[in-house]
């Protein structure tokens, strides 16, 4: 059983750039978080896809979007880039609702906006 | 609006100290509430959680008790190893599912 991955690991854009993140989710996983992790503090949710439906956003802007696929995986879309967008992006994965059943967390991807 | 807030760190400890690091909340019902930890160069892991007032979560010796009267879920270990240090995170969904997650704890053990 593999665990939740993400890709790329590391990413450097300059602002006003696009960038895409992608995440696996673990097998049997149809629930999908996103989170943004500056440094030095704690996850800040973005949003959450279950069975390819957003399922629920925290305060982030629209240029933050997002897809989850009929596989379950998903990607994060972040469009013009900004200098605050520079964050460790997480993302994790559950059965169902992660209030009632462990979500795993991948390893994150580092954004580096210039 | 639901929210957690946890003590400021860094910590450092010497090894078989006995580690406290406080979590209080805010919430709308009673939410389960969760402590994740994150080891240097990995993502989250779930550590412990409780589902209601007065539950007790544990694991790998850590514990923390859900008190409904203080919003508090504190989370205590009798003997730290120099392998706990990482940075503890206390976390409560509200009811669509989103996490909060309080700003973290970083906790050193020396030996």
């Amino acid at each position: 059983e593999t665990g939740v991955t993400q890709s790329p690991t590391h990413l450097i854009k300059t602002r006003g750039q696009q960038v895409t993140l992608r995440c696996s989710s673990q097998s049997g996983h149809n629930t999908v978080s996103w989170y943004q992790q500056a440094l030095g503090q704690g996850p800040q949710f973005i949003f959450q896809y279950y069975r390819e439906e957003e399922n629920g956003r925290g305060n982030f802007p629209p240029r933050f979007s997002g897809l989850q696929f009929p596989n379950y995986s998903s990607e994060l879309n972040v469009n013009a880039l900004e200098l605050d967008d520079s964050a460790l992006y997480l993302c994790a994965s559950s059965l169902e609702s992660p209030s009632y059943n462990e979500q795993f967390f991948g390893p994150g991807t580092r954004l580096t906006v210039l | 609006g639901d929210s957690v807030t946890q003590m400021e760190g860094p910590v450092t400890l010497s090894e078989e100290a006995f580690l406290t690091i406080n979590c209080t909340y805010t919430a709308t019902g009673y939410p389960s509430l969760f402590w994740y930890v994150q080891y240097p160069g990995e993502g989250l892991q779930l550590l412990l959680k409780a589902t209601k007032a007065d539950d007790k979560g544990s694991n790998k010796g850590f514990e923390a008790t859900y008190r409904k009267e203080t919003t508090s879920f504190h989370l205590e270990k009798g003997s730290v190893q120099v392998s706990d240090s990482a940075v503890y995170f206390c976390a409560l969904p509200n009811t669509g599912n989103q996490f909060y997650f309080g700003t973290g704890t970083s906790l050193t053990v020396i030996p």
